[in-house]
Formats: structure tokens, sequence, C-alpha cells
């Protein structure tokens, strides 16, 4: 089965300074992996994914990830966060079967931004 | 873009209630995901339906159940409902049964009292 783990509950960055969050999978093959991010009470918006290709792959509001394999992690990175960005972010890894498996997401991180 | 529509958008309901919350995927869309999101916990799958079969089941109670209609649309009914069923339950839809190409809708909250 897998699963992801998401080391850091909470993490508090100054607006400006740079980001990384990061997560870990466990899968038996090439997963598929997600960055979602939720402000409170609101939905799921998909910030970037990654199933095949290029290891680094860039999302919507500046976001990167970069898929390591030997290292089974997948983080998150923005060179310089701004208040907006502060919300909760899940890292989510998918089946590469073709099934209409669900996917399996992390606890979460919750970002704080410091003015 | 058409997205996901989810109805309702908040629901309350009482102890032992019934509910039933409705996803419409977005047009062509044959497959769609139903997750559980508790406060402030992850997002949990629960259960898939592809071409108005079950497709993969996760952590749905007994007391749920889900269809997928003709029209691909779905509902999820939740019987006997308990204080612990309050949560955010998202719909997703994909264009084929595919792991990687889910789109979310917006979410009923539903409050159990």
């Amino acid at each position: 089965a897998q699963s992801v783990t998401q080391p850091d509950i909470h993490i508090t960055v100054s607006e400006g300074a740079s980001l990384e969050l990061r997560c870990n999978y466990s899968y038996g093959a090439t997963p598929y992996l997600f960055w979602y991010v939720q402000s409170p009470g609101q939905g799921l918006q998909l910030l970037l994914k990654y199933f095949s290709g290029d290891t680094l792959v860039q999302g919507i509001k500046g976001f990167e990830a970069e898929f390591k394999r030997s290292q089974s992690s997948f983080n998150l990175r923005k060179p310089s966060v701004h208040w907006s960005d502060a919300a909760e972010y899940f890292c989510a890894v998918g089946a590469s079967g073709g099934g209409a498996d669900g996917l399996t997401f992390g606890k979460g991180t919750h970002l704080i931004i410091q003015p | 873009a058409a997205g996901v529509i989810q109805s309702p958008r908040h629901l309350i309901k009482e102890k032992r209630e019934t509910a039933t919350l409705k996803c419409y995927p977005i047009p062509r869309h044959d497959t769609v995901y139903w997750y559980q999101q508790g406060p402030g916990q992850d997002p949990q799958f629960l259960i898939s339906f592809y071409e108005k079969m079950q497709s993969d089941k996760g952590s749905i109670p007994d007391r749920f159940s889900a269809q997928q209609f003709s029209d691909y649309h779905s509902e999820l009914n939740m019987s006997s409902l308990e204080l612990g069923d309050s949560a955010l339950y998202f719909c997703a839809s994909s264009k084929r049964p595919s792991s990687h190409e889910q789109y979310f809708g917006p979410g009923t909250r539903l409050t159990v009292t």
C-alpha cells in the first residue's frame, strides 16, 4: 500500500524568504505525485504533479518540486514566498496502474508567513 | 472551463438522520471519486466509480453508500449520521480511470449536530 509522510506539521517563513516543504512517499513502482494547497474551509487546488519525464516540475504560483527516486522524495519549493501563500499544503501519491484508484494524502504542512 | 459541481455546498443534519450529497463531474468525464476530510485532517479516499460500476473502495463506512448514474453524476448516501461524520466531502472526476487526472470539486461541508 502506498503512503505519504510530510515530516513538518507547521513551518514558519518570513515573507520574501525561500520555502521548502518536505514529502516522502512509499510506493512499489514509479508513483504519480502531487502537491495540493488548501486555504481554510476551501477546496483543494492542484499546484503541480509528476508522473514521468523531467524530475523537476514547474507548477502554478511560482512553485516547483523535484522528484528524487533514490530518496523517495518530492519536495516542494518556492524561491520567495508571499503572504498569500499561507495555507495548508498536502502532498499526495497515486497508483500508476491505470485504475480509478484514490489518492493517498499526507497529513499536511501548515505554512505560516511572517511579515 | 466547467468544473466539478457539488451540491449542496453546506448541509446541517442531526444525529441519526440521513444525508445525500451530489456530484456532477466535468462534462465527458466518466469516473468519479469521493473523499472525506475531517477537521484538521487530510482527505481520505472513500470510493470511486467508472461507467456506473464501483471501481475502487477506500475507508468508506458501511453506513455510507454511493452510486453513479447514467449521466455520470454520483450521489453519496449517508445514513445514521454520527457526530464524527462532520467533515468536508470532496468529489473528483477524471476522463477515464486515472489517479493522475483527478479534478476536485469545491466540497460539501456536512455538519452533524
